[in-house]
């Protein structure tokens, strides 16, 4: 399996400030015939199923705000958010899906100082 | 609009059965992966397997493979995941989701949508 090791697991960051998030994989994920790295990032609020907020590590999903962006190749990756609001509160998981049994990173919780 | 809608939650005792199951609508269902994905509580998420309705290609996590069943029936458009005898630690709410439609990368890719979960509880 390829492991996803996120870090770091908690964050506090006040409103209006950058968030980043880590995303390290064991072996690269980046596909060198299409030159993609097959890596999205989620985001989960309380009570709700997790959404997809990045995928191919820096495509932003159609209707997420333009705050969250991703970034990184091979086997490290970034999600930031600029300028945190209040709703961005939540859990943010990095997924692999280039091996055939993909694997998520643990989670980082997301909070505001 | 594109929905995954999953079945309600089970209470069950240690040693039942279980399928639950997650129906597909306002998409062709033979046409995309659907997977399930794992959340214990206070936890996080863990990929279990994918399922191809049109043909019944599965693949598993080495994790759960063996300790559980991925199944389709697209006469009806629902994906299943069953065990034959559940354990208190099968405790967990489980996900469906579908492979993404901006995906064109076959068994590759990240989930779009997702269902509302279905909670199941195993205790004595």
């Amino acid at each position: 399996d390829i492991v996803m090791t996120q870090s770091p697991d908690s964050l506090a960051v006040s409103l209006g400030d950058r968030a980043t998030i880590n995303c390290k994989s064991s072996q690269s994920v980046l596909y060198s015939s299409s030159n993609k790295n097959y890596l999205a990032w989620y985001q989960q609020k309380p009570g709700q199923p997790p959404k997809v907020l990045i995928y191919w590590a820096s495509t932003r999903e159609s209707g997420v705000p333009d705050r969250f962006s991703g970034s990184g190749s091979g086997t490290d990756f970034t999600l930031t958010i600029t300028s945190l609001q209040a709703e961005d509160v939540a859990l943010y998981y990095c997924q692999q899906y280039y091996s055939p049994a993909n694997t998520f990173g643990q989670g980082t919780r997301l909070e505001i100082k | 609009e594109v929905q995954l809608v999953q079945s309600g939650a089970e209470v069950k005792k240690p040693g039942e059965s279980l399928k639950i199951s997650c129906k597909g609508s306002g998409y062709s269902f033979t046409n995309y992966w659907i997977g399930w994905v794992r959340q214990m509580p206070g936890k996080g998420l863990e990929w279990m397997g994918v399922i191809y309705p049109g043909t019944s290609d599965t693949r598993y996590s080495p994790s759960f493979k063996g300790q559980v069943t991925i199944s389709a029936d697209k006469s009806i458009s629902t994906a299943y995941l069953q065990w034959s005898s559940l354990k208190a630690s099968d405790t967990a709410m489980y996900f469906c989701a579908r492979h993404s439609g901006s995906c064109s990368s076959g068994v590759s890719c990240w989930f779009d949508p997702w269902g509302q979960g279905t909670l199941v509880t195993v205790s004595s």
